[in-house]
């Protein structure tokens, strides 16, 4: 099993802040994932990079890939209440499975 | 129009029964997965298949037997339940084996009693 730790693990803050999420791994992923999970609800796909570096851009949310592909951040900016939600990254082996980090709890408050 | 649907939504049993969850998916894909999410929201992979063939066999107890009887249902049947059975199971699918976008279903969560 191939293990990605997330920090932090919860992390609570005001609307309108900023905050980044870390994916870190001593594996070498062929890609790597982002995922948002609301309460209730299965995991739906953020983004996905592949390339050693990548930089990707979806609205107020800027993804990373690191240069050694082994991890990744997830930085939002101005959060919103609709941000709230668990985040998981997943990284992918060469045979294409996935193994998902252990999750950053986000709550942001009006 | 609902992409991958898994029922029940929540099962409640005793330690020491035997219990399916059923999921569709209606998105034509060829692969499908079973993963288990545990209390702590660890959300790991138990099995996957193509064109309901086995691919993926996780390290899982051999109580745990995966169905399809057609690439667009793969069921899970759980024999002799255990209380560390506890958890939300999800399935998802996949358009293709090497296709990196899952499609997950809303989750079934078991309660061992």
């Amino acid at each position: 099993t191939q293990l990605l730790e997330q920090s932090p693990q919860f992390l609570s803050i005001q609307e309108g802040e900023n905050l980044t999420v870390y994916c870190n791994s001593s594996s070498v992923f062929s890609s790597l994932q982002w995922y948002r999970q609301e309460p209730g609800e299965g995991p739906v796909l953020l983004v996905t990079v592949v390339t050693g570096g990548e930089v990707k851009k979806l609205k107020r949310l800027t993804f990373q890939f690191g240069d050694a592909r082994k991890d990744s951040s997830l930085h939002i900016t101005a959060a919103q209440t609709g941000d709230t939600g668990l985040y998981l990254c997943a990284g992918a082996n060469t045979g294409n499975q996935f193994y998902f980090g252990t999750g950053t709890s986000l709550t942001v408050i009006p | 129009d609902t992409a991958v649907s898994q029922t029940p939504k929540y099962l409640v049993t005793q330690m020491g029964n035997d219990k399916s969850i059923k999921c569709e998916q209606n998105l034509g894909h060829d692969t499908m997965y079973w993963y288990k999410q545990d209390s702590k929201k660890f959300l790991k992979i138990m099995f996957s298949y193509n064109n309901k063939e086995l691919i993926i066999n996780e390290t899982v107890p051999n109580r745990f037997s995966p169905k399809s009887p057609d690439k667009a249902h793969l069921n899970l049947h759980i024999n002799s339940l255990e209380l560390g059975d506890s958890a939300v199971y999800f399935c998802a699918s996949s358009p293709l084996v090497s296709s990196d976008t899952q499609y997950f279903g809303p989750g079934t969560r078991l309660t061992v009693l």
